[in-house]
Order: C-alpha cells, then sequence, then structure tokens
C-alpha cells in the first residue's frame, strides 16, 4: 500500500495562474519532504524540499506548505508558466532511514499559453 | 558536472540474455540508487550503495546484481529477466545522506527504458 499519495493523476492551468498540487501521506514518522519536477525523457530534478519541524518553505516561485496534523502537503507554483508543464513527484523519508524515499505516482501539470 | 549520466538510454533483450546498465556521476557523491519506475507508478528504490558497499537491498530478485566499482560507477547486471521487469531504470547519487544532512536531494539520471521480450 502507497505510503504517499497524489490523487490527482494530472492538472490543467491558465499561464500566469496558480497551481496548487497536492500530497498526502498515512505515516506520521516521516520527517521530510520534497517535490521532483520530471519532463519527458529525463530523469526527476529535485525542485524544493521542507522538514517536518517547518510548515512552509518558499523559492522563488515555488511554495511549499506542510500540514502535519493533516498529513498532507502541497506545492504551489505562482505564476504558473509553460515551462512548468511536467510530472511532479513528492517523496517522503523517515527520521533515521536517510537513504530511503517513498514516492508519489506523480500528478501531470499542464500549463496553458 | 552536475549530471548523472545513463546508459543506454533503451535496451531491448531476450529473457535469455546477460546485458548490464551504467551509471557514472563526477559530483563526488557517495550514495548512488537504482530506482525501478513503471508506467503510472512511482519510483520504487531497488538499492542504494553508500560509499561503494551496498547499503540496502530492498528485496529485489536475483536477476538484478549491482556492482560499484568505484565512487563514480554504478552497474545493473540483468540475466534471465521476465517481461514484467519492463520499466524505466533511474540511477541517482547524493550526498552520503545522515543526520547531519540539510539537503536531501537527489541528483537522478534521465534513465534506461528497458524491455524484456
Amino acid at each position: 500500500d502507497q505510503q504517499v499519495k497524489q490523487n490527482s493523476p494530472s492538472l490543467s492551468v491558465q499561464e500566469g495562474r496558480i497551481s496548487i498540487l497536492n500530497c498526502d501521506y498515512t505515516n506520521s514518522m516521516f520527517d521530510y519532504f520534497l517535490w521532483y519536477k520530471k519532463y519527458p525523457a529525463e530523469g526527476p530534478t529535485f525542485l524544493i524540499s521542507i522538514s517536518s519541524i517547518k510548515d512552509k518553505n518558499e523559492d522563488g516561485r515555488f511554495t511549499v506548505f506542510l500540514n502535519k496534523s493533516a498529513k498532507h502537503l502541497s506545492l504551489h507554483i505562482v505564476p504558473s508558466q509553460p515551462g512548468d508543464s511536467a510530472v511532479y513527484f513528492c517523496a517522503a523519508k523517515f527520521r533515521y532511514n536517510f537513504n530511503k524515499f517513498y514516492f508519489g505516482s506523480g500528478t501531470k501539470l499542464n500549463v496553458k499559453p | 558536472d552536475t549530471e548523472v549520466t545513463q546508459t543506454p538510454k533503451h535496451l531491448v533483450m531476450g529473457m535469455t540474455n546477460k546485458k548490464s546498465l551504467k551509471c557514472e556521476q563526477h559530483m563526488g557523491h557517495r550514495a548512488m540508487y537504482w530506482y525501478k519506475q513503471k508506467a503510472k507508478k512511482p519510483p520504487e528504490l531497488m538499492f542504494v550503495y553508500s560509499y561503494e558497499k551496498l547499503s540496502i537491498n530492498e528485496s529485489v530478485p536475483s536477476r538484478f546484481s549491482p556492482e560499484c566499482p568505484n565512487s563514480s560507477l554504478l552497474n545493473l547486471h540483468l540475466h534471465a529477466l521476465q517481461p514484467e521487469d519492463s520499466a524505466l531504470y533511474l540511477c541517482a547519487s547524493s550526498q552520503d545522506l545522515d543526520r547531519r544532512s540539510t539537503n536531501y536531494g537527489y541528483t537522478f539520471g534521465s534513465g534506461t527504458r528497458l524491455t524484456v521480450v
């Protein structure tokens, strides 16, 4: 059973608007979360991360929010650009298990010009 | 050099063949990983090497055999695979991760698309 879930396989957004990608997890022992972006024919690229001691981390147009009580994190992209069109994966790891990440199945974002 | 290079990009092999996937990085990373990803599924961890020693084997069948000849290279030897092993095989590397780490992000290669016929 997947411990990290991305329930929306796809999302379509107009250029300039906000994209919100969601991720849910089942295990409260996860202590670190990451988002990766993947273009076709390329490997996933690290985008942004957040530790469980924080509830928000921002990097330019990308902000990740963590709601521990709801076991939910989200990635906000503002403003969205056509070049952001890709598959986005969230991933999580357990405390003291440093080399193993659990990935969601991905959300395909399409930003329309 | 901030890349992880995987070869070949595509591989078709028969169930009796022996082949190898190769992965190379020159970022000084001391942890290297093999992941397997099937369509519309998340990447699944197969193996982790830390300082050239196998540290995690996620109960992968013995028809997959990893090898880390040095800190820059990671191989995955394939033998007697099944059609259900067809998938995208991703290699990744990172700084060796421990409780002092502040960034746990991997650098992934672009993958080898494997088809077993």
